[in-house]
């Protein structure tokens, strides 16, 4: 089945600066690869998502870049704020195959400092 | 729209007892998916329903087990309770089913503590 790493776990960063979250998956017929964010206490909530026919994608601070080849995605966060404060979780699937599940990363905690 | 509605939120049993989870999903969403989270492990995936149907499984024993009725609710169930099963048991619902649209709607979760 599909495996997915995640890293790092944690992350610091100061308000303002940017934060890189990776992920990894194993599968190379995997086509949907969504990102949630969890806030402490709260339900996980997608972010955003790309599938594999697109290279990247943006909305307002965050983007994510897809590397199809390499087996690899990651969320990039532009302008931290303290409310990006979260457990930020990458997944994969396969879209459109019938059975699918959506295997998830063991998160990463960002923490952003005023 | 109502969220998704998972109840109890949180309860706390013993060893060697068992426990009824549910899930009531969107309005008009018909596939329900249950997740265990636990700190460090992330969200690990324990079975998706389709319309009544159990489409997938992951990997737990089978002291986890679940089911969905026709107005599409789900409750899972683990009986024999371990210390390890203590957790937050997070159901997602969807459209079409995660092989279909991807996207999930998750509950706020039922956290589980075993003694």
């Amino acid at each position: 089945g599909e495996n997915v790493e995640q890293h790092p776990s944690t992350l610091s960063v100061q308000e303002g600066d940017s934060a890189v979250i990776k992920c990894t998956y194993s599968d190379s017929a995997s086509n949907y690869f969504p990102w949630y964010k969890q806030e402490l206490g709260k339900r996980p909530q997608l972010i955003i998502d790309i599938r594999s026919n697109v290279g990247e994608k943006k909305d307002q601070r965050i983007a994510v870049t897809l590397n199809k080849t390499a087996k690899h995605f990651s969320l990039h966060i532009t302008e931290t704020q303290p409310e990006d404060s979260a457990v930020y979780f990458c997944a994969a699937s396969k879209v459109g195959s019938g059975y699918s599940t959506l295997t998830f990363g063991k998160g990463t905690m960002l923490l952003v400092s005023p | 729209k109502a969220g998704v509605t998972q109840t109890p939120r949180y309860l706390i049993k013993t060893r060697g007892q068992q426990v009824t989870l549910s899930c009531s999903p969107i309005s008009g969403h018909r596939s329900v998916s249950w997740y265990q989270q636990t700190p460090g492990q992330g969200l690990q995936f324990l079975f998706e329903y389709f319309s009544e149907t159990q489409r997938n499984k992951g990997n737990f024993p089978g002291r986890f087990s679940g089911r969905q009725f026709s107005n599409s609710r789900s409750e899972m169930n683990v009986s024999t309770l371990e210390l390890g099963d203590s957790a937050l048991y997070l159901c997602a619902s969807s459209a079409k089913g995660t092989a279909n649209t991807g996207e999930l709607f998750f509950g706020e979760g039922s956290r589980l503590t075993v003694l």
